[in-house]
């Protein structure tokens, strides 16, 4: 499953299913790129970042791909499983500035169904 | 558990009472920050503090005052909110608020609804 195009707030898929989530961001000088996992009551919890001399990196079972060009980040999660139904949030960050703070997407709420 | 703690974790109060929100961070992090998420919406920064001196407000109401007492402890004091304050508020933690990539580590949240 896939969430298309800039935001999908909401994505669907079958547990075993491959699933990706897509993130736009707007500031071409953000440097630093994070992606974080919130589920039901709990805070966001880090799941995997890059930096913009990359455009892939992979962890267990998640790979974020980055296309510096048309300002596009996804994260791919393989084999998805019920224990990764979340709210998954891209954040953003220009590390060359004094404020450094990150600025954080929508987020995409994903479902994995048995 | 990611070494941040929030209480309480559910608040309930009225728009003429005043409470703090308490965070505290075991990580020996220097930069601390007040977060609301609401429900729809991205998460929208309130308040960074780096080695204990506030660095960012972020157009906050005067309603919120936060207090940074020392790295570790981060308190948001809350006086004659509005219902539309109602929302998730998270502390996170990071190495500095600098220039640098670091992580945050956020906090569970207390969740704030005021009548």
């Amino acid at each position: 499953g896939e969430s298309v195009g800039l935001h999908l707030p909401t994505l669907s898929v079958q547990e075993g299913d491959n699933s990706i989530i897509n993130c736009a961001y707007s500031n071409s000088a953000s440097d630093y790129f994070i992606w974080y996992k919130q589920e039901s009551g709990k805070g966001p919890q880090f799941i995997i970042d890059i930096r913009s001399n990359m455009d892939k990196r992979q962890g267990q079972r998640v790979t974020v791909l980055l296309n510096k060009t048309v300002k596009h980040l996804s994260l791919q999660i393989a084999a998805t499983q019920p224990g990764d139904s979340a709210v998954y949030f891209c954040a953003e960050k220009t590390t060359n500035t004094n404020a450094g703070k990150s600025t954080f997407g929508d987020g995409t709420t994903l479902t994995v169904k048995p | 558990e990611t070494g941040v703690t929030q209480t309480p974790r559910h608040l309930v109060m009225g728009m003429t009472n005043k409470k703090s929100l308490k965070c505290e961070q075991h990580l020996g992090h220097n930069a601390m920050y007040w977060y609301k998420q609401s429900a729809k919406k991205p998460l929208e920064l309130m308040f960074v503090y780096n080695f204990k001196e506030q660095t960012e407000n972020n157009s906050v109401p005067s309603r919120f005052s936060p207090e940074c007492p020392n790295s570790s402890h981060l308190f948001l004091h809350l006086h004659t909110l509005q219902p539309e304050d109602s929302a998730l508020y998270l502390c996170a933690s990071s190495q500095d608020a600098g220039g640098n990539a670091d992580t945050q580590y956020f906090g569970p949240g207390t969740r704030l609804t005021v009548l």
